[in-house]
């Protein structure tokens, strides 16, 4: 079965300092992960995704995660946070393509 | 080029109504997902629709179901609705919906209060 877990639900971090969203999956085939952005009122917006490519993963906006499978987790980071990262991130797998299983997201504030 | 649109964006109903969403997806996408979205809960699949076919099904009661028509155009719909349907209700769609590799473009959503 796929599932994702997102630890955190609120992370805050200053402007400038590092931004570390963390991310485990469980599935039973090798997945596909995702890490979507969703500023207020808008829909979803594709930071980056893991198709067995590369481990390191290099996303829109400074973004980048990297896939361990020893560790099942595909954390999202950024050197330095700016305001406006300050949204709700969710983190996603699929084993098929088609059916997409989310974590229930992590709320990034910056302090500036 | 147009992006996913939803319709309407906000609703308001009172339980025991039915509601129907609207979804339309990017032009040649011809699969669209639908995925509620609650505090703490995150988004939940609804399913997902292909060629005006379901699918894929989460794990929703029968009230909740959905059509495609052949311009790949969706709608749920929700009956007798419950307070705990309230909810942002997401749209995406992706260009055939084989492969990981299909990313999911997604609407703005509607957000159903029901009162």
């Amino acid at each position: 079965a796929q599932s994702v877990t997102q630890l955190g639900s609120h992370v805050s971090v200053s402007e400038g300092a590092l931004v570390l969203l963390r991310c485990n999956y469980s599935s039973s085939v090798p997945p596909y992960l995702f890490w979507y952005v969703q500023y207020p009122n808008q829909g979803l917006q594709l930071l980056l995704k893991y198709t067995s490519a590369a481990t390191l993963v290099k996303g829109i906006n400074g973004f980048e995660a990297e896939f361990k499978k020893s560790e099942t987790s595909f954390h999202l980071t950024k050197p330095s946070a700016h305001m406006s990262d300050a949204a709700e991130y969710f983190c996603a797998v699929s084993e098929t393509g088609n059916q997409f299983y989310f974590g229930t997201g992590t709320s990034l504030t910056v302090i500036p | 080029k147009a992006g996913v649109t939803q319709t309407p964006r906000y609703l308001i109903k009172t339980r025991g109504q039915q509601v129907t969403l609207s979804c339309s997806p990017i032009s040649g996408h011809r699969s669209v997902s639908w995925y509620q979205q609650t505090p703490g809960q995150g988004l939940q699949f609804l399913f997902e629709y292909f060629s005006e076919t379901q699918r894929n099904k989460g794990n929703f009661p029968g009230r909740f179901s959905g059509r495609q028509f052949s311009n790949s155009r969706s709608e749920m719909n929700v009956s007798t609705l419950e307070l705990g349907d309230s909810a942002l209700y997401l749209c995406a769609s992706s260009k055939n919906g084989q492969g990981g590799l299909n990313e999911q473009f997604f609407g703005p959503g509607t957000r159903l209060t029901v009162l």
